[in-house]
């Protein structure tokens, strides 16, 4: 059973940091893209961050180009998100999710970690 | 930039049926979609992809109530038999070569 479980979220005063984790087990991590989502209180799902299978290729939104980084260590089965330069904004459940083998949808989802942007 | 429609919100009763309705528009009528479920309190569940010609593919675990299909510009998710379980937000999404993960508003279902 694929499974997903993200960690590190919390409460961070605006400009501060934070680096999300998910963990990854039940498939074979390293053959698959994976992608950070966020969900703001009461809105839809926004697209983060992308990685490839090697961790060579990374991609962004614009909103947050420049502050995040994503990365992976595919013998630890892991997936990060370092946050930088936090705002307020940024306040959202992130999700890290698994695409379909393909590159074509999120196959898998965790159960997401509260970001909480707050002075 | 390809961009997703949906209702925000549709109702039906316990035990009918209803069908969701997600639209592609800026010209890419063809693209597949995927569906995702958000329960209440819940992460996303992917639910089917649903390809232009109507086809669709279910994640696993889904139940047979659950089907998709397409018209046009159109991608249809329809969930028969509604159970109180069902009642949840409603998500659809799409990709493309070199295009990050793009998803709809969403549509909150409430089971009556």
């Amino acid at each position: 059973e694929v499974q997903l479980v993200e960690s590190g979220g919390g409460l961070v005063q605006p400009g501060g940091s934070l680096r999300l984790s998910c963990a990854a087990s039940g498939f074979t991590f390293r053959n698959y893209e994976m992608n950070w989502v966020r969900q703001a209180p009461g809105k839809g799902l926004d697209w983060v961050a992308f990685i490839g299978s090697s961790g060579k290729s990374v991609d962004y939104a614009d909103s947050v180009k420049g502050r995040f980084t994503i990365s992976r260590d595919n013998a630890k089965n892991s997936l990060f998100l370092q946050m930088n330069s936090l705002r307020v904004e940024d306040t959202s459940i992130y999700y890290c999710a698994r695409d379909d083998g393909s590159g074509s949808y999120p196959a898998s989802w965790g159960q997401g970690t509260l970001v909480t942007v707050s002075s | 930039q390809v961009v997703l429609s949906q209702s925000p919100s549709a109702s039906a009763s316990l035990g009918a049926s209803v069908k969701l309705t997600c639209t592609l528009i800026s010209g890419h009528s063809t693209y597949a979609i995927a569906w995702h479920q958000q329960q209440p309190k819940k992460g996303p569940r992917f639910l089917m992809r649903v390809n232009s010609d109507g086809s669709h593919y279910k994640g696993d675990g889904i139940p047979d109530r659950f089907s998709g299909s397409s018209s046009g510009a159109e991608r249809y998710l329809t969930i028969s038999n509604l159970q109180s379980e069902d009642e949840a937000d409603y998500y659809c999404q799409t990709w493309a070569t070199g295009i990050p993960w793009v998803f709809g508003g969403g549509t909150k279902l409430t089971v009556l």
